[in-house]
């Protein structure tokens, strides 16, 4: 099993629209979970961080943690063109390493 | 405050030869983490410094080193080149453990001919 891993999709949704991406990650000790976002030929931006179960919002952007599940998403409100990116969710684990998933690219549809 | 900056920002080198990249991190900062980025692996981690000390190393071979000096500055050396390595080489700084999220310079994109 991949230590995180995401629907590499495309995904792809019409403006105004809720863009919803899920990440799962295998290692139940991890406490720290980040979603960046990169566009084409640009380095990753850090945009989220969330480290307690629950809902963490930032302007159009929710963070969502569930430890049980081991799973986390980020959902994008009032989607714009600009967000089309590829979005990486990134987990620390017990290892102190920070482990990528391989991204979810997203377009937005005006 | 000034972001993460890495040179150069593009090379060409051929097999066999070896590569010196560099990397400052963000004022303040004392972790620098390297990662190679390709289209199949997406994001691996090489390894995390943290005050001149290699904390963590991801799976890679011994061909890849890193340093950190003492101003937190961090240079990644590749040798005996190979056309695999051929990669966007990515520096990221934190001002922790990591735990409070890792921000990146803008990479350096090494072709291997």
């Amino acid at each position: 099993q991949k230590e995180v891993e995401q629907n590499s999709g495309p995904l792809s949704v019409p403006e105004g629209a809720i863009a919803s991406l899920n990440c799962t990650y295998s290692d139940r000790g991890s406490q720290s979970f980040f979603w960046y976002r990169q566009y084409s030929g640009k380095s990753p931006e850090l945009i989220m961080s969330i480290y307690s179960n629950g809902d963490k919002e930032d302007g159009r952007f929710t963070a969502q943690l569930n430890k049980a599940s081991q799973y986390v998403s980020l959902l994008i409100r009032d989607s714009q063109p600009s967000d089309s990116a590829t979005y990486l969710c990134a987990v620390i684990g017990g290892s102190e390493k920070l482990v990528f998933g391989k991204g979810t690219k997203l377009t937005v549809n005006p | 405050k000034a972001g993460v900056t890495q040179t150069p920002r593009y090379l060409i080198k051929t097999r066999g030869q070896q590569v010196t990249l560099s990397c400052s991190p963000i004022s303040g900062h004392r972790s620098v983490s390297w990662y190679q980025q390709t289209p199949g692996q997406g994001l691996q981690f090489l390894f995390e410094y943290f005050s001149e000390t290699q904390r963590n190393k991801g799976n890679f071979p011994g061909r890849f080193s890193g340093r950190q000096f003492s101003n937190s500055r961090s240079e990644m050396n590749v040798s005996t080149l190979e056309l695999g390595d051929s990669a966007l080489y990515l520096c990221a700084s934190s001002s922790g453990r990591g735990g409070n999220g890792q921000y990146f310079g803008p990479g350096t994109r090494l072709t291997v001919t």
